[in-house]
């Protein structure tokens, strides 16, 4: 069965960086693109990155642009995503997903989520 | 870009039919028929219920039905079952590869 199992997420300082990272399995990794969205604490979802199935293709939100890189290596199905000069307010659980079959406008499976905290 | 506007609460008894509306502008929800839904339990994940604005994927009950008009998305859960009780987001491509969310719906079943 399709699992993606997110990690690498904890209590950073402002200005800090951290390395989230999405060990995929039961699908065809390399033939999906895949996104990263954040939901902060009690507050609704928000799309943050997308890469396509090859990494030829990047786009990301204007809130992190500049800020983060998302990235991946199909050799051991996983998805990263480098966040740096974080603020507080990118205090989120952070989720990566796989698009579907039709297109990559959505979001078709999620992992469970990481925290990422940025607090002094 | 701004967020979709959902309603913040809808509800509705077992057995009834409840609609949660996704307003948007014709850069977003009226420009493309790219609109998914998202069920999400407390503490949990969020579930694709709907994508490309009236598609269902398997394993999702056929009580959820998408439509759209204009700049308006629409989520019809018909026969309200206790088990639907979540949040409910929308989600729209916005054009120069963009996705835009909705504020999130809370459904209740009474």
């Amino acid at each position: 069965q399709v699992q993606l199992v997110e990690s690498g997420g904890g209590v950073v300082q402002p200005g800090g960086s951290l390395r989230l990272s999405c060990t995929a399995s039961g699908f065809v990794f390399s033939s999906y693109g895949m996104h990263w969205v954040r939901q902060a604490p009690g507050k609704g979802l928000e799309w943050v990155a997308f890469i396509r199935y090859d990494g030829s293709i990047k786009y990301y939100a204007d809130s992190v642009k500049g800020r983060f890189t998302i990235s991946r290596d199909n050799s051991k199905n996983t998805l990263y995503l480098q966040m740096n000069s974080l603020r507080a307010e990118d205090t989120s659980v952070y989720y990566c997903a796989h698009h579907g079959l039709t297109n990559e406008y959505y979001f078709d499976f999620w992992g469970q989520g990481t925290l990422v905290t940025v607090s002094s | 870009q701004s967020a979709l506007t959902q309603p913040r609460s809808v509800s509705g008894s077992p057995g009834q039919s409840v609609t949660v509306s996704c307003t948007g502008t014709s850069t977003d929800v009226g420009g493309y028929n790219y609109v998914s839904w998202y069920q999400q339990h407390p503490g949990k994940a969020p579930k694709l219920m709907i994508y490309d604005v009236s598609k269902r994927p398997s394993g999702v009950p056929d009580r959820f039905s998408g439509s759209k008009s204009g700049n308006t998305a629409t989520l019809t859960i018909s026969g309200l079952q206790a088990e639907d009780e979540a949040d409910y987001y929308c989600c729209s491509y916005a054009g120069s590869y963009t996705l835009v969310f909705g504020g999130g719906t809370e459904v209740t079943v009474l």
